[in-house]
Order: C-alpha cells, then structure tokens, then sequence
C-alpha cells in the first residue's frame, strides 16, 4: 500500500530536549516536505527536499533541521525544542510537479 | 509565491451543491491549483488538480478562468461525511518553490 508513515503520532517531550520525527515513504517521490499546522493558520511549509542531498528552507524554517540522506526518508529535527513548537506536524511526498501525500500526522507537545 | 484567500466557513445540506472559490491574484505561469480534504486528525487527501478551464472527476469538479486569478471548487450533492476543510494549494513542487497552504474552508454539511 502506497503511504507515508511517520513517527511517533504523539509525543509529549520538556524544552530543550532534543526529538526527531521520521518520515518514510514508499513511492519513490523525489519531493518530501513538512508542514506544522496550528489553529487558524492552516498548513505552514518548514523545509522540502528535491532529492537525495538537496533540501530548502519553507514558510517556518526557524528552529527545525532536516536531512534527506536516502529517497525515501526525510526527518525533521528539532534540536533544542521550545513550547512554540507544540504543533501538529504532517510530512508529505509527491512526484516533481505532482500531487502531495500526506502523513497521517504527529502532534507534538513541548512543555 | 502565490497567497491564496478562501472563505473561512459555509454550511450546506445534504444533496446541495457545495462551491468554494479561492483568489489567487499572483498566481505564476508554471502554477497548479489543487485542492485537499482534510478531515480531523488526519493528514490533508487529494481531491483534483487543474492549470485551465475545468476539470472534472468522480468526486469533484474545478473551474478555473482565463486569467487564472481565482477558482471554483465545485462538490456535487454533498453528503454528512464531506464535512471537513479545504483547502486552494496555488504553487508547484519544484526546485525554489516554497509550497503556502491558505487557511482552509471549512464545509459543515447538516442533515
């Protein structure tokens, strides 16, 4: 079954504390990207990535590292985790110029 | 990089024509517009895709002017279960692209 899994779905975790969430997915898309989603401001783009090696900054950058060192994996790390960071976060992948599949999510929370 | 503005909220009934417009008045010459569902807790799902004129398939149609600066998602004879958000995706995913969801609208559809 075509998807993209990420992990963990919850998480509850203290400031500064460093976390990586996983991204995986199995369609050989070369475009992966993440999103943080929070109240009334919709779907705000953190990073995507071409290809293996070639990733850029979104919307929301700040606070967030990503690496793409295989096609099919692309985490998103947060290094030093603050409250303004508890969000609800969603990776997608797609074909170039194609449609997005998205995660079925992980909602993090920094206290 | 294309901002897009949708209605917040509209209520509808079963059976009804749902239409939501979006505006997308820098729309680029290489940009796609697609449209997403996103039900609660879960990740965003495709619903169509178009650069012109209309496009049509089995659960929705899309109508796009000739100065592209706006469309219309069309659902036909919605149901209780199409209650969810929308959401106008104006871009495509390619290198230099930065991907903005607008704030999505959100259909209730009532008995």
């Amino acid at each position: 079954e075509a998807q993209v899994t990420q992990n963990p779905r919850y998480l509850i975790t203290v400031t500064g504390k460093k976390l990586t969430v996983t991204c995986s997915q199995n369609m050989n898309h070369e475009y992966m990207s993440w999103y943080r989603q929070d109240p009334g401001l919709g779907l705000r783009q953190i990073y995507y990535s071409m290809n293996v090696e070639v990733t850029d900054k979104g919307d929301v950058p700040e606070g967030y590292k990503v690496s793409r060192k295989e096609k099919r994996n692309f985490p998103l790390i947060l290094e030093s985790p603050s409250p303004n960071q508890t969000s609800l976060y969603f990776c997608a992948s797609s074909l170039v110029n194609g449609e997005l599949f998205f995660g079925e999510g992980s909602r993090l929370t920094v206290l | 990089l294309a901002k897009t503005t949708q209605p917040i909220s509209m209520d509808s009934y079963e059976g009804q024509e749902v239409n939501i417009t979006c505006s997308h008045n820098n729309i680029a010459t290489n940009d796609y517009i697609t449209w997403y569902q996103q039900f609660p807790s879960q990740g965003p799902r495709f619903i169509i895709q178009g650069y012109k004129t209309k496009v049509t398939n089995e659960v929705a149609s899309l109508f796009i002017p000739g100065d592209r600066k706006s469309c219309t998602l069309s659902l036909p004879r919605v149901s209780l279960s199409d209650t969810a958000v929308y959401y106008c995706l104006v871009g495509v995913t390619a290198a230099g692209n930065k991907l903005t969801f607008g704030g999505g609208t959100r259909v209730l559809v009532k008995p």
